[in-house]
C-alpha cells in the first residue's frame, strides 16, 4: 500500500459538473497539501492543511474548495471548472516540526483532470 | 516571490553519457531539494541539501548546493535508461513563523530521456 493514495486517477468533467478528488495518507503525517501540475509550468501550491487547519490558500479560485476532515484525509471539491483547470492534481503529506521533521514531501500518484 | 529556473528544460542523451541539470534563483533558500517524477507517478525525493557548498552523492548522481545557497546542480554520470524522468528542484524558504510547512517553490523541471 502506497503512503499517499489519490482517487480517482483520471477524471473527465464538464464545466457545469461537481466532482471531488480524494487523498488519503497512511504515514501518520500532520500536514497535507494540494498541488497543481500543468505542462511546462512549475508545480503550484494550492492549499496547505496543518493539524486539519488550513494554513495556506494560495489565491486559488473559489471553484476549488478543499476539505480536511481529519489529518489522514484531504478532499478537493470541484465546481464549474474551466478548461484551463485541466491538469494533474497532486496531493502530498509531510511531518512538520518535532523530531521527525525532514522537510520531505510525500506525493500521491496524482489525479489527471480534464475539463471539457 | 521566489522563483527557481531550471535548465535545460529538455535533455535527450544516449546511455553512458554524462549530464548536468542546473537550478538557479535570485533568492536565498534555507534548503533545496531534488525530486524525480516518472510518468504516471508523483515526485519522489532524491536529496535535500542544506549547507552552502554542500555536495551529496547518491550512486551515479551528484548534487551540489551553491555557496550562496541560491543555486544547485545535479550531475549524472554514465546515464542509464532507468534515469529517464522529470527532475524537479524545489527550494525551501522560511516563513515568519519559523516553520515552512512544506512551502516549497518548484522549478519547472527538466525532462530527461536516456536512449539505450
Amino acid at each position: 500500500e502506497t503512503g499517499v493514495t489519490q482517487t480517482p486517477r483520471h477524471l473527465v468533467m464538464g464545466m457545469t459538473n461537481k466532482k471531488s478528488l480524494k487523498c488519503e495518507q497512511h504515514l501518520g503525517h500532520n500536514a497535507m497539501y494540494w498541488y497543481k501540475q500543468s505542462a511546462k509550468k512549475p508545480l503550484e501550491l494550492m492549499f496547505v492543511y496543518n493539524f486539519k487547519e488550513q494554513t495556506e490558500n494560495n489565491s486559488v479560485p473559489s471553484r476549488f474548495s478543499p476539505e480536511c476532515p481529519n489529518s489522514s484525509h484531504l478532499f478537493l471539491h470541484l465546481h464549474t471548472l474551466q478548461p484551463e483547470d485541466s491538469a494533474l492534481y497532486l496531493c502530498a503529506s509531510s511531518q512538520e516540526e518535532g523530531f521527525m521533521y525532514t522537510g520531505e514531501l510525500f506525493f500521491g500518484e496524482g489525479s489527471r483532470l480534464t475539463v471539457l | 516571490t521566489q522563483l527557481l529556473e531550471q535548465s535545460p528544460q529538455f535533455l535527450s542523451i544516449q546511455e553512458g553519457e554524462n549530464l548536468t541539470v542546473y537550478c538557479n534563483s535570485s533568492s536565498v533558500f534555507s534548503s533545496l531539494q531534488w525530486y524525480r517524477q516518472e510518468p504516471g507517478e508523483g515526485p519522489v525525493l532524491l536529496v535535500t541539501v542544506v549547507t552552502g557548498g554542500e555536495v551529496k552523492k547518491l550512486k551515479r548522481l551528484t548534487f551540489q548546493f551553491g555557496d550562496a545557497r541560491k543555486d544547485s546542480s545535479l550531475h549524472i554520470t554514465a546515464a542509464q535508461p532507468g534515469d529517464t524522468g522529470l527532475y524537479l528542484c524545489a527550494g525551501h524558504y522560511d516563513n515568519a513563523g519559523g516553520t515552512s510547512y512544506g512551502k516549497l517553490t518548484f522549478g519547472q523541471g527538466t525532462i530527461l530521456t536516456v536512449h539505450p
